[in-house]
């Protein structure tokens, strides 16, 4: 395995641009998940995908994000109309559910976002 | 799933055992109790994870109490390295649905010389 990767690493940019994140997660993990951590805090869940199926979104997905899994492979979070307090590290987790793993999350080294 | 409480930070000398406590008073009987750390700017990196019995890999031991209402992660010779927050996490394990993970605001290790 070569882990979770994110793709950027870092983000600038201004207030009203609009920003996409990837993430590839572990080959052949299933599940994968996007969290959004602010400064001092834990991460904090947002969406999560079952294969190619967005199952749960959090209350902290707002209209202007949006979060696809077109094939069952890497995932792009989008967030539209960047707001300052959309300023954030994104963790992007995976896991597999099959066979006899135990549905334990990895995380990618995350997207540091930082809006002006 | 159930709430954790950890003590915000601790400090500890290098070469000597780590041990973080955790209580879960409300743990239910299908929950799993996880410990994740997150270094500085990285994201979080899986420890180890335990239902009832004790659990030792390459990185930790995990020790839960019979009553499984608290748990102790042991770093049994801490280095600079392992200065990170750790977090004590209690979700259900894998089933047909997935569980996302709920972090507090964990317990900030430092290792000293």
């Amino acid at each position: 395995d070569t882990g979770v990767s994110q793709d950027p690493r870092h983000k600038i940019t201004k207030r009203g641009q609009n920003v996409t994140f990837r993430c590839d997660p572990i080959s052949e993990h299933n599940r994968l998940y996007w969290y959004r951590q602010t400064l001092g805090q834990g991460p904090e869940f947002l969406t999560y995908f079952q294969n190619e199926a967005q199952l749960e979104k959090s209350r902290l997905l707002s209209d202007r994000f949006s979060a696809e899994r077109p094939k069952g492979s890497f995932s792009t979070l989008e967030i539209q109309r960047t707001e300052q307090g959309d300023s954030a590290m994104y963790l992007c987790a995976s896991s597999s559910s099959g066979g006899h793993s135990t549905d334990t999350q990895y995380f990618g080294p995350g997207t540091r976002l930082t809006v002006l | 799933d159930a709430k954790t409480t950890q003590p915000p930070s601790m400090d500890c000398a290098e070469g000597r055992a780590a041990n973080l406590p955790c209580n879960h008073s409300t743990i239910s009987g299908n929950e799993y109790v996880y410990w994740y750390r997150q270094i500085h700017s990285q994201g979080p990196q899986y420890i180890i994870h335990g239902l009832k019995n004790n659990e030792t890999n390459e990185m930790a031991s995990l020790i839960i109490t019979e009553d499984r209402k608290s748990s102790t992660l042991i770093l049994p010779h801490a280095t600079l390295r392992d200065t990170a927050v750790y977090y004590c996490i209690v979700r259900v394990g894998r089933t047909g649905t997935a569980s996302k993970l709920t972090f507090g605001t964990g317990t900030r290790l430092q290792v000293t010389l």
